[in-house]
């Protein structure tokens, strides 16, 4: 089982629709929880972090977290063409300084 | 008043050489990291250094040596580059568990 894992993707939604973005995680006693977008050839910038459960919102960006299903997601309202890009789940498993990744789901905003 | 700045940006190189790639931070965080990146984006921890100690040494060959000369700075030397090192490697930094600030990447090719 992999650490921690999201849905494949790749995810298209029209502009002005919402983007739902999810991540399971396998360690329960995981902590801290990050969302990063990357841009093709960028490298990977914070957009949201979440370190208890509900909701958190952040402008067009809600993330949510459920421990007792290991699950966090990232919404994105009103999506844009400028959010189409990579969209990255990171948890700190072990409240160590270890963050682990997931693959990753690409979204493309259809204009 | 780049935050996290990795040289070199590109590398191409022959099978076989050594290369190193530098990092430095200016955000006076105590914990700086090497990540890798492949060709189906997995990102993916390989080291991790607080306050110039090694904390975190994933399943990385021994070509791979990092060092920690002082909390702002770690560098990757690679030994013996083989064609299966081709990926962006991307420096990262944070303060205790706060969330990562990453380099803009070294993308090294090998022919």
């Amino acid at each position: 089982q992999k650490e921690v894992e999201q849905n494949s993707g790749p995810l298209s939604v029209p502009e002005g629709a919402i983007a739902s973005l999810n991540c399971t995680y396998s360690d329960r006693g995981s902590q801290s929880f990050f969302w990063y977008r990357q841009y093709s050839g960028k490298s990977p910038e914070l957009i949201m972090s979440i370190y208890s459960n509900g909701d958190k919102e952040d402008g067009r960006f809600t993330a949510q977290l459920n421990k007792a299903s290991q699950y966090v997601s990232l919404l994105i309202r009103d999506s844009q063409p400028s959010d189409s890009a990579t969209y990255l789940c990171a948890v700190n498993m072990r409240g160590d300084y270890k963050l682990s990744f997931g693959a990753g789901t690409t979204v493309t905003v259809r204009a | 008043d780049t935050a996290v700045s990795q040289t070199p940006k590109y590398l191409v190189t022959q099978m076989g050489n050594d290369k190193s790639i530098k990092c430095e931070q200016n955000l006076g965080h105590d914990t700086m990291y090497w990540y890798k990146q492949d060709s189906k984006k997995f990102l993916k921890i390989m080291f991790s250094y607080n306050n110039k100690e090694l904390i975190i040494n994933e399943t990385v060959p021994n070509r791979f040596s990092p060092k920690s000369p002082d909390k702002a700075h770690l560098n990757l030397h690679i030994n013996s580059l083989e064609l299966g090192d081709s990926a962006v490697y991307f420096c990262a930094s944070s303060q205790d568990n706060q969330p990562q600030h990453f380099g803009d990447g070294t993308r090294l090719s090998i022919l």
